[in-house]
């Protein structure tokens, strides 16, 4: 079974500060995503990549970006965090074939 | 577009009781229908899925959900629940390799 590690569990930033959380995957599978998970509102794709260096937008890009230089991990990325990005981030990775996400165990991010 | 829509936000419930956990899509499509539930503080982990074949697929820990096409309805159930069945469940569908995902369901269980 795959496993997904973030390699932060708990933040705490400052509004303007820059951010970078990590997720990194052992499979070597191509496609990663990244979640923000909020009360009331579920898991929202902030954006995914197929492939290293491939990148796509998911429903709620702005504030983000990302990075895939490797193919085991796969960085997102707060350029200047707001109060309004406070919550929990989810990592997934796509196991081929089977259309399922395995997920690490969230990142909880604080901007104050 | 697709999209998921579970109709309860808290389901309490007692211990040994049934539970039942409501979950309606909307796609132009054929799709792929999932549960996955969050326990406190982890990360979600898969309770099943329906990829195709048969419409009612059974998953972990005695869970098990019925895809209905007419209803575009994916609930899911458990006979009996255990305390350690609180958690969040949530139902999310997919018609490529973008899952889109439910607001989410708070069981919890009480004694």
């Amino acid at each position: 079974d795959v496993k997904v590690t973030q390699s932060s569990r708990y933040l705490v930033k400052r509004t303007g500060e820059k951010v970078f959380l990590e997720c990194v995957q052992d499979m070597d599978h191509e496609n990663m995503f990244w979640y923000r998970q909020d009360p009331g509102l579920g898991l929202r794709l902030i954006y995914f990549s197929y492939d290293v260096k491939m990148k796509e937008k998911g429903d709620i890009p702005e504030g983000y970006s990302v990075s895939r230089e490797k193919k085991e991990r796969f960085s997102l990325i707060l350029e200047s965090a707001s109060t309004n990005q406070t919550s929990m981030y989810l990592c997934a990775s796509r196991t081929p074939g089977a259309n399922v996400l395995t997920f690490g165990a969230g990142s909880r991010l604080t901007v104050l | 577009a697709q999209s998921v829509t579970q109709l309860d936000s808290q389901v309490p419930v007692f211990e040994e009781a049934p539970v039942e956990l409501r979950c309606n899509y909307s796609s132009s499509v054929s799709v792929y229908l999932f549960w996955y539930v969050q326990y406190p503080n982890q990360g979600l982990q898969l309770l099943l899925k329906y990829l195709s074949g048969s419409t009612l697929v059974k998953g972990i820990n005695g869970f098990e959900a019925e895809f209905n096409k007419s209803q575009t309805s994916f609930h899911l159930r458990k006979p009996s629940v255990h305390i350690s069945d609180t958690a969040e469940y949530f139902c999310a569908v997919s018609n490529d390799y973008k899952l889109s995902f439910g607001a989410g369901t708070t069981v919890t269980v009480r004694a």
